[in-house]
């Protein structure tokens, strides 16, 4: 059973371009999460999907940022004209179907915005 | 913010030694987690105490929880150098449709 899975591993973009951050979650799993993490810091919530639902988007940017869970195929999280700021390490995660359980965390897509 | 707060921020012990560290958070909560993260990685989940528990053990872990001070508290055995990671505390809010908040985690470094 893989684990949550994430792609890229790490994305340069130069300022103005789109980041796309892709996250499979594990087999079974309805529920994903993203978070972002700034280096020595802790994970800040960002969004929590179910398939075509977005549940808690309350973590996000107002604008700029985006995400997904379509019926078929990976969450994505989109980042349009990207600046420095938002150069972190994404993560995503995921839960099978009853919520507050532990969460399954892939290796995170680190960003770097020049 | 109800972020929690881990304490000490770092840990510095040699191999063999215990390794305590705690976790403090500000309102009611229906569990906590504690995660571990191994640079340049994603977390993995050590284990998990709901509200109405006290303690737990997961192998050489130990968690407690004090409803009552809001804190917790998560001791490593007889630590080993591949503990040597950051560990981060994760609260389940009431009410808080299941987002966990995390706090800024407690940098541990086991000499061998």
């Amino acid at each position: 059973n893989a684990g949550v899975m994430q792609n890229p591993r790490h994305l340069v973009r130069r300022r103005g371009q789109e980041a796309r951050l892709r996250c499979s979650p594990m087999k079974g799993h309805s529920h994903v999460y993203w978070y972002r993490q700034l280096p020595e810091e802790g994970l800040k919530f960002m969004v929590y999907l179910q398939k075509e639902n977005i549940i808690d988007e309350s973590g996000m940017p107002k604008e700029r940022f985006s995400a997904e869970f379509p019926k078929e195929g990976p969450s994505i999280l989109r980042i349009q004209q990207v600046v420095r700021g938002d150069s972190a390490a994404y993560f995503c995660a995921s839960s099978p179907d009853f919520v507050g359980n532990e969460q399954y965390f892939g290796p995170g897509t680190r960003l770097t915005v020049t | 913010s109800q972020q929690g707060e881990e304490d000490p921020q770092a840990l510095s012990i040699q191999e063999g030694e215990n390794a305590t560290m705690n976790c403090s958070y500000k309102t009611s909560i229906n569990n906590l987690q504690w995660y571990r993260q191994n640079s340049g990685r994603g977390l993995v989940h050590l284990i998990l105490i709901r509200s109405n528990e006290r303690e737990k053990h997961s192998g050489r872990l130990r968690v407690t929880l004090d409803t009552s001070k809001k804190s917790s508290s998560l001791l490593i055995t007889a630590s080993r150098a591949a503990d040597t990671a950051s560990y981060f505390c994760a609260t389940l809010y009431t009410g808080a449709n299941s987002k966990l908040t995390f706090g800024k985690g407690i940098t541990l470094s086991v000499r061998p």
